[in-house]
């Protein structure tokens, strides 16, 4: 057990809608990453937040979006969902903003669009 | 037609014998390297790191060597055992960024008893 928590861990939705996954980091942890897992295109990096402020994005779509609360924990909204968005969406904790430490994985959501 | 969706190289060892996976990274910019497994349903799981400035770590059962002359890691584990049967991905960063890690295609091991 890593020690992040995500939430749900499935999740099916039609296209067009709207769906929302959260993460709580490890204890002490101050930045969540949030990454997507597809079978075309690998895991993939999409945002960085660091005590609540975004550090840097990566491969994320504008209909995507996130953000981190002041008790750390992180949520990250899909909207105007398309069959390729169906994935697996895995958040990782870290102690620092910066590449160079380790970072913890969360069991994955899995979300299957319809 | 042309199939889709990464076909993750195989390695096939026996129980017991020495497993060596091999990743290209991508970025000469890179300083921090990190291996991951993940077990099919679950997420990556930390195994060993290693920075720039070292060619060799060890940790428990698994060795990683970095030549960066090559941009060439690679990851040794000892005495393999049927719980080693996973995917295993390297995964790079640049210490400096905020980026989030880049991580290679994936390799699965193949524990045959």
């Amino acid at each position: 057990d890593s020690g992040v928590t995500q939430t749900p861990k499935h999740l099916i939705t039609a296209t067009g809608q709207r769906v929302t996954l959260r993460c709580s980091p490890r204890s002490g942890d101050l930045s969540v990453y949030w990454y997507q897992q597809s079978l075309d295109q690998g895991l993939q990096f999409l945002i960085h937040y660091y005590n609540g402020e975004e550090r840097a994005k990566g491969n994320i779509l504008e209909r995507f979006s996130a953000q981190q609360f002041p008790d750390l924990h992180s949520e990250l909204n899909l909207s105007s969902l398309e069959l390729g968005d169906s994935a697996l969406y895995f958040c990782a904790s870290s102690v620092a903003a910066g590449g160079s430490y380790e970072q913890y994985f969360g069991p994955g959501t899995r979300l299957t669009v319809t | 037609g042309e199939s889709v969706g990464l076909h993750l190289p195989t390695l096939s060892v026996q129980e017991g014998d020495n497993s060596i996976i091999n990743c290209a990274y991508s970025n000469s910019a890179s300083d921090y390297f990190i291996w991951y497994k993940q077990e099919s349903g679950k997420g990556p799981q930390f195994i060993i790191d290693i920075r720039s400035n070292m060619d060799k770590r060890q940790g428990q059962r698994v060795t990683v060597l970095l030549n960066k002359t090559v941009k060439h890691l690679s990851l040794q584990i000892a005495a393999t055992q049927p719980g080693d049967s996973a995917v295993y991905f390297c995964a790079e960063s640049f210490g400096g960024g905020a980026d989030g890690l880049t991580f290679g295609k994936g390799t699965h091991l193949i524990i045959q008893p």
